[in-house]
This record gives structure tokens, sequence and C-alpha cells, in this order.
């Protein structure tokens, strides 16, 4: 069975600060990965995929195969960064399956 | 375009009650999801549907029934509303075309039965 795990519920940090939010997946074959994000008052949306390795808001994650897991990074969080992030997996195809997300909290 | 659309926001159901949760999107999208969210949890896939005429479950369907006889509409039906079943309920759809698609979510619908 394929799972995701962000161990952080809560994650808070100052404006400038660097930011990683954790997800570590479980899955037997080859994933795809994804964050998603929703902002306050805003539908969840797409941030970055793994297979894209692109940056978006100054976001990058990157795959590790090794150990398994997908952090979100950024290096320098801006008040607009503060959201709900969710980690989301799928062996191929259509179906995801979700971390239970990270409350990001940018503080001034 | 307004994106995938559902209603209503909101819900109060007594246990025993039938509902349906309507979702559409005017993206021409194939891929068609409903998820669940619990309190504290991410989000679990309850039934999805690659197209009109086909649906298939997904992780948590008992209690629910869906259809889909339009690409543009996927209904989500409760015919006997338990606590259980007390949520925020979001729709979903993609277009697959190789790979794995971004999936576009709907705003939700918080239901609480009691």
């Amino acid at each position: 069975a394929q799972r995701v795990t962000q161990p952080e519920k809560l994650l808070s940090v100052f404006k400038g600060a660097p930011v990683e939010l954790k997800c570590n997946y479980s899955y037997s074959g080859s994933p795809e990965l994804f964050w998603y994000v929703q902002y306050s008052r805003q539908r969840l949306q797409l941030l970055l995929r793994h297979i894209s390795r692109e940056s978006i808001k100054g976001f990058t994650a990157d795959l590790n195969k090794g150990e398994t897991s997908f952090h979100l990074k950024k290096p320098f969080a801006q008040e607009e960064d503060s959201a709900m992030y969710y980690c989301a997996l799928t062996g191929g195809g259509n179906k995801l399956t979700f971390g239970t997300g990270t409350q990001l909290k940018v503080e001034l | 375009n307004a994106g995938v659309t559902q209603t209503p926001k909101f819900r109060i159901l007594k246990i025993g009650q039938s509902m349906t949760l309507q979702c559409t999107q005017d993206m021409n999208h194939n891929y068609m999801y409903w998820y669940r969210q619990d309190p504290g949890m991410g989000l679990k896939l309850i039934y999805y549907s690659v197209g009109a005429g086909i649906t298939d479950k997904g992780e948590v369907p008992n209690g629910y029934n869906v259809s889909r006889s339009t690409t543009e509409d996927f209904p989500l039906r409760l015919e006997l509303a338990a606590p259980s079943q007390t949520s925020v309920y979001f729709c979903a759809s993609s277009y697959l075309a190789g790979g794995s698609p971004e999936q576009y979510f709907g705003p939700g619908t918080r239901l609480t039965v009691t």
C-alpha cells in the first residue's frame, strides 16, 4: 500500500528564514510526487511536481529515492507563503494519496 | 471558466437522511474525483471516474454512490447519512494526456451529520 507521511502538523518560521516541509513516502514502485497548497479561503491547487524539476514561487523539492523523501524547501520565507501544504503521491495515472498536511505560518 | 463548482457549500443532515452533493466542471476534463477530508487528516479518495458512464471505487467508498452521465457532472450520493460521514468533501477533475496530470479542485462542501 502506498503511504505519505508529513510529520509536522504546524511549522512556524520567521520571515526571511529558510523553510523545509518534510514529506516521506512508502511505495514499492516508481512514484510520482506532488506538493499541493491551500491558501486561506482558496482552493487546493498544485504547487509543483517532481517530474517537472521546476521552482515555483521560490519553492523546490527533490525526490530522494534512497531516503524515500520529497521535502519542500524555500531559502527565504515570505508572509504570503503561509498556507496548508499537502504532499501527494501517485504510482502513475490518476489516483493520488495525500499526506495529512503541514500548516506553514510565516511570522513577521 | 468557472473550473470545478460544488453545491451546496454547507449542509447539516440528520442521521438516516439522504442527499446528493453536486459537482460540475467546465474544462472538458475526462477524469473526475471525490475526496473526503476529516479533521487533521489528508484527503481520501471516495470514488473516481475516467469518463462518462465509467466509475470506480477509491479508498473509502462505503456509504456513497456516484454516477457520471455527462462529462461535466459527477454527483455524489449519500443514501443513509451517518455521523461518520461528517467531513469536508472535495470534488476534483483532471485531463489525462500522459503521465499524472494536475488535479483541479472545487471549493468543498462541509457536511455535518447529527
